[in-house]
């Protein structure tokens, strides 16, 4: 199994930027998710990553580090739809396994 | 594409009963499902992978007598939560994985609210 870390919480104002960290150990990596879950929904995907490196999709990117065991997943410019639940899932080569999930709130 | 279906979205019944929670793929083949279970502010906790045509594959602590899981086809899987009690309430989502571009992902059914009274 995996053991995958990331803060419980983490509060914002509109329009700045917020920075989701993510360490895990896992004994055979196979990529890396971030989903999004507001209350009482289903997981988004947002992004996926395999290799190292730096993926940018809009306001989002999401990056990986396979050697630390690391990602994070960067929100740009905030909007009050921000607010959810963000889960790092990682997969290994049966299953995808997630953390605890980080509760951001965007303020006004 | 890739969508997943849940159904009911949600379900209240008595304790003791029997509930049965459907999971479709509706565009693609799902040869793999799985089934989670959420507790409010809580993470997704895998309950069972399950590939078609095979008896699925319990995570350690769920009841396999208790939690029945069927993927008797490409498009459904069923999990039927049976003499149910109030412990059971929770949010339960499953989610597929077929082969080709539908591989490397799992794609999210909308989740059944359980609340067993």
């Amino acid at each position: 199994g995996q053991n995958i870390d990331q803060p419980t919480e983490m509060t914002a104002t509109e329009g700045a930027i917020v920075q989701i960290n993510c360490t895990y150990q896992t004994s055979g990596f196979n990529g890396l998710f971030w989903y999004q879950q507001h209350a009482g929904e289903a997981p988004t995907f947002l992004s996926y990553n395999v290799l190292d490196g730096l993926e940018e999709k809009g306001r989002f990117s999401s990056f990986l580090s396979r050697s630390k065991g690391y990602s994070y997943l960067l929100l740009k410019e905030l909007q009050m739809k921000d607010s959810a639940s963000y889960l790092c899932a990682v997969r290994d080569r049966r299953e995808l396994s997630f953390g605890a999930g980080t509760t951001v709130t965007v303020r006004a | 594409g890739a969508v997943v279906s849940q159904h009911p979205s949600w379900v209240i019944c008595k304790s003791g009963t029997s509930v049965k929670i459907e999971c479709r793929s509706l565009d693609f083949q799902a040869t793999t499902m799985f089934w989670y279970r959420q507790f409010p502010k809580q993470s997704l906790m895998l309950m069972a992978t399950s590939n078609e045509g095979s008896k699925a594959t319990y995570e350690q602590g769920v009841e396999k007598d208790k939690f029945l899981i069927n993927h008797a086809s490409l498009t459904l899987s069923t999990l039927t939560v049976t003499s149910a009690h109030p412990e059971d309430s929770s949010f339960y989502i499953c989610s597929a994985r077929g082969t080709g571009q539908t591989a490397y992902e799992q794609y999210f059914g909308p989740g059944t609210r359980l609340t067993v009274t």
